[in-house]
């Protein structure tokens, strides 16, 4: 089953709008990372945030985390045309003896941002 | 500097074709992983290198893929006898030995564009 799942599946917001992403995960995590991904190609890194961090900021990224609940949020806020693009969310395997490299993702928000 | 290369970007190939993709990872980087991610579809993790270590090969989905990593550097993911359902990007991604947690793996992962390929 999936570790990660995010949610909307799709998103469709006017440009200067804030576009909120959710993801859930099932296990314990040492972290859990954002990534972009454009037209389905490589994926960008845009944000790790570590399981004894409950927010984390860069730039017009927000990113919550909350542990007992085992969800987090990804906030862009001003959106943009270029924002548009899949959004993954990423954790590791944390103490739930598993390794801490292997990433499981997600299937992704695509989130559409219309000029 | 350079980031993750993959080569080819596009691969068609006919059933039953052994196929070759390559990655090149960032300089310095020690450990290097393989993901495929079909249609609409999330990432599946395939492989692992970390330096010198026995590579973690938990996801390849059969005996027709397999992995090496030549030199600590570059990698080629090699699937034997093509089939269609292997039709997907294959994303290569690397990460420095130890990340600002100290803790070996477990951080960023820098990806490269991937290749697509298909299988008629």
């Amino acid at each position: 089953s999936q570790q990660g799942e995010e949610d909307p599946q799709a998103l469709s917001i006017q440009e200067g709008e804030n576009a909120t992403m959710n993801c859930s995960y099932k296990t314990s995590i040492n972290n859990l990372q954002w990534y972009r991904q454009n037209s389905g190609r490589g994926l960008v890194h845009l944000i790790l945030i570590r399981s004894n961090e409950r927010e984390k900021h860069s730039g017009r990224l927000r990113v919550t985390l909350d542990t007992s609940k085992k969800s987090s949020s990804l906030l862009i806020t001003a959106s943009r045309a270029a924002d548009t693009a899949s959004y993954f969310c990423a954790t590791d395997a944390g103490n739930s003896g598993g390794s801490n490299y292997k990433l499981t993702f997600g299937k992704g928000t695509l989130l559409t941002v219309n000029p | 500097g350079a980031g993750v290369s993959q080569s080819p970007s596009n691969k068609v190939t006919e059933k039953g074709k052994d196929v070759e993709l390559r990655c090149d990872p960032i300089s310095g980087h020690t450990a290097l992983y393989w993901y495929r991610q079909s249609l609409g579809q999330g990432l599946e993790f395939l492989i692992y290198f970390q330096g010198n270590s026995a590579p973690d090969k938990s996801g390849l989905p059969s005996d027709r893929f397999s992995a090496e990593r030549t030199g600590g550097s570059v990698s080629t993911l090699t699937i034997q006898r093509t089939q269609q359902e292997d039709s997907a990007v294959y994303l290569c991604a690397s990460s420095p030995e130890t990340g600002t947690s100290g803790r070996i793996g477990g951080d960023t992962q820098y990806f490269g564009p991937g290749t697509r390929l298909t299988v008629l």
